[in-house]
């Protein structure tokens, strides 16, 4: 069974860092380009950071870009984003996902930003 | 960067209706568009790819259509499980960018 598991979100103040982390099984996740994707409360989707199979690719939104950082670990099936610098705006359900063909999403994990 | 302007952004139809909804791009995405279905509380779910391939698993009773900077989501025969927000994504060029979404509720 293919699952996408994330986690690191919680309540954190303007201008501080947090760190997600998306744990995958069930599939060669090598084999993927793998995405983050937000959504506000209430709101659309937004696409934040793909990154390439084996990492040396990345691209970010000009919303994100040089706050936020993808990265992967293919021997530990794992994604990451390191988010700096946080604003208000971030605040939001943050999922991982292939966003490709093969389509495969987790279950999304809160940031709150917020003093 | 590319626009997506989705609509309706809300529509109210009854079971069996024939439902489109529009996406329509800023400039030319050949056929890089998907489709994507969101229930409440659930994470988006991939219904077309590519403008018009159906998803593995996916009822024919959704199809896709379109191709430069004007695409279409049709939901033949609408049945109660359609209840959801539908999101299109370019994917041709970086950023990626989704439309704004449309709020498909029964009658």
């Amino acid at each position: 069974e293919v699952q996408l598991v994330e986690s690191g979100g919680g309540l954190v103040q303007p201008g501080r860092s947090l760190k997600l982390s998306c744990a995958a099984s069930g599939f060669t996740f090598s084999n993927y380009y793998m995405a983050w994707v937000r959504q506000a409360p209430k709101k659309g989707l937004e696409w934040v950071a793909t990154i390439s199979t084996s990492g040396s690719r990345t691209y970010y939104p000009d919303s994100v870009k040089g706050r936020f950082t993808i990265s992967r670990d293919n021997a530990k099936s794992s994604l990451y984003l390191q988010m700096n610098s946080l604003k208000s705006e971030d605040t939001a359900t943050y999922y991982c996902a292939t966003l490709n063909t093969v389509d495969y999403w987790g279950q999304g994990v809160m940031v709150t930003v917020s003093s | 960067d590319i626009q997506m302007t989705q609509s309706p952004s809300f529509l109210s139809a009854s079971v069996g209706d024939r439902v489109t909804i529009n996406c329509k791009a800023s400039q030319n995405i050949n056929r890089y568009l998907n489709w994507y279905q969101q229930k409440l509380g659930e994470a988006p779910k991939l219904l077309i790819y590519n403008a018009n391939s159906l998803q593995t698993g996916i009822p024919s009773r959704f199809s896709g259509s379109g191709s430069g900077t004007d695409f279409t989501l049709t939901i033949s025969s609408l049945q109660p499980e359609d209840v959801a927000t539908y999101f299109c994504l370019q994917h041709n060029s970086w950023p990626r960018t989704f439309g704004g979404g449309t709020k498909l509720e029964l009658k």
